[in-house]
């Protein structure tokens, strides 16, 4: 069936670094793609998405890129913030199932 | 609703009672979702409604656990006999469409605390 696998973490970095979570799906067919984040305390929240191949989806300074060549939709920043501390993960839909995540990935960022 | 409300936020009972879990979902949004969070394992698809029926109820860990909806709103998922295993944080999303690529809305979840 459906997975999606995502980068162990937990991520550590100081404030102003560079991020990159990895992500790649196995689907059989075209599935959408999703990043949520859930920050300490608080629910998921979708924080981007993309829906066909070469999409890239962007939010707060993230952004992701469906990349179907390599089954991949890594998200990257270019400067974290004390403030993105918090759980991501990385999940797919298609027509007939459900969204299906990853097991998430924690970032936690030091100032 | 503004959002979507789950009660109650925190759960404790003992091993062997049943519980029962309730969610609110935003108004007017027909598809209804409810996931597992354990620590480690990341969410686990458990139900989803369309209107007040249940096209996928694969997820569902055991007969002891069941779901409802009323009135094409409020969803009740029922534990039944609880097991030190159940305990999870709970969470309900509801989505204006079917499983679309709309994404979800999630609310806060219930901590569900077997002893």
């Amino acid at each position: 069936g459906d997975s999606v696998t995502q980068m162990e973490g937990p991520v550590t970095l100081s404030e102003e670094a560079f991020l990159t979570i990895n992500c790649t799906y196995t689907a059989t067919g075209y599935p959408s793609l999703f990043w949520y984040v859930q920050y300490p305390g608080e629910g998921l929240q979708l924080l981007l998405k993309a829906t066909k191949a070469d999409d890239k989806g962007s939010n707060k300074g993230f952004e992701a890129t469906y990349r179907k060549e390599t089954t991949s939709f890594h998200l990257e920043k270019g400067s974290v913030q004390v403030s993105d501390s918090a759980v991501y993960f990385c999940a797919l839909t298609q027509a007939g199932t459900a969204l299906i995540f990853g097991k998430g990935t924690t970032l936690s960022v030091s100032s | 609703g503004a959002g979507v409300s789950q009660s109650p936020s925190n759960k404790v009972t003992e091993k062997g009672k049943d519980v029962e879990l309730r969610c609110d979902p935003i108004s007017g949004h027909t598809a209804l979702y409810w996931y597992r969070q354990s620590l480690g394992q990341g969410l686990e698809f458990l139900i989803y409604f369309q209107g007040n029926s249940a096209p996928d109820k694969s997820g569902l860990p055991s007969d002891r656990f069941s779901a409802e909806r009323t009135g094409g709103s409020v969803s009740t998922l029922t534990i039944q006999r609880t097991q030190q295993e159940d305990s999870a944080v709970y969470l309900c999303a509801s989505s204006l469409r079917d499983r679309g690529a709309y994404g979800y809305t999630f609310g806060s979840g219930t901590r569900l605390t077997v002893v």
